[in-house]
C-alpha cells in the first residue's frame, strides 16, 4: 500500500472548518483513501473513504486531486470533540487482506 | 452501525502472569478480526490478522507464543498476553471486518480497547 505523509498537528478555532491534508504520491489504481480518527484513549474511528470522486457523509467530506496524489479531509464546523488524531491510510481493497496500516497521523486540537 | 466490544476495558496484572483480553462483534458476524498495540504517544501497530478457524497471521517482529490470538467464532476473537511483563504495558485494540452477505466488506470497525498495566 502506498505510503502517507500528513502534518503532525494542527489547531482549528471551533466553528470554524478544519482542513487535514495527506499526501500520497505513490498511490495505485486500485487503492482507496480512508480516514479515520483517534479520540484519546479510544479506538480508532471511521470517517470516510474514497477512490477519486469527492465524497460526503453526516461527518466530513474528503476530497481527492484530480491525479489522487493527495486529499483533504474537511470537517466543515469544528467543535472541541473533534479533537483527535486524524489518519489517513491508502489501502488496496485486493491486498493484504485489508489490514489497516496506520502511520502517525495529524493530532487536530479545536480551540475555543 | 456496528459494534464492537473489548473486555476488559483496562487490567493490571502481575508479572509472570498471563491476561485474556476479549473483542466481540455485537451486532455483526466478522470473519476476520485484527489485534493492535499502542504505547504512548505512538500509533497504532499492527500485530496479526486473525480469521475464524484458522490460524492467526502474525505481524513481523510479533512473538506468537506471547500473544496467543484464538477466533473460535465469527463474534468472538481473544488476544491472550502470557508471562506478561512490563514492557507489555500498552493500549490494545481489536477491530472487525465486516462480512456483508455476498461479498466481503472491506470496512473495520474497532473496538474501544483495552489498557494493560503489568507490574
Amino acid at each position: 500500500d502506498a505510503k502517507t505523509t500528513q502534518p503532525t498537528s494542527m489547531d482549528c478555532a471551533e466553528g470554524r472548518a478544519a482542513n487535514l491534508p495527506c499526501n500520497h504520491s505513490t498511490i495505485s489504481g486500485n487503492e482507496y483513501v480512508y480516514w479515520y480518527r483517534q479520540i484519546h484513549s479510544q479506538g480508532p474511528q471511521y470517517i470516510i473513504h474514497g477512490l477519486k470522486n469527492n465524497e460526503t457523509n453526516e461527518m466530513a467530506s474528503l476530497i481527492i486531486t484530480e491525479d489522487r496524489k493527495s486529499s483533504t479531509l474537511i470537517l466543515p464546523h469544528a467543535t472541541l470533540r473533534d479533537t483527535a488524531v486524524y489518519y489517513c491510510i491508502v489501502r488496496s481493497v485486493y491486498n493484504q487482506g485489508g489490514k489497516l496500516i496506520f502511520g502517525q497521523g495529524t493530532e487536530l486540537s479545536v480551540k475555543p | 452501525g456496528a459494534v464492537v466490544s473489548q473486555h476488559p476495558s483496562w487490567v493490571i496484572c502481575k508479572s509472570g502472569t498471563s491476561v485474556k483480553i476479549e473483542c466481540r462483534s455485537l451486532d455483526f458476524q466478522a470473519t476476520t478480526m485484527f489485534w493492535y498495540r499502542q504505547f504512548p504517544k505512538q500509533s497504532l501497530m499492527l500485530m496479526a490478522t486473525s480469521n475464524e478457524g484458522s490460524k492467526a497471521t502474525y505481524e513481523q517482529g510479533v512473538e506468537k507464543d506471547k500473544f496467543l490470538i484464538n477466533h473460535a467464532s465469527l463474534t468472538l476473537s481473544t488476544l491472550t498476553v502470557t508471562s506478561a511483563h512490563p514492557e507489555d504495558s500498552s493500549f490494545y485494540i481489536c477491530s472487525a471486518r465486516v462480512l456483508v452477505s455476498g461479498a466481503v466488506s472491506y470496512e473495520q470497525y474497532f473496538g474501544p480497547g483495552t489498557r494493560l498495566t503489568v507490574t
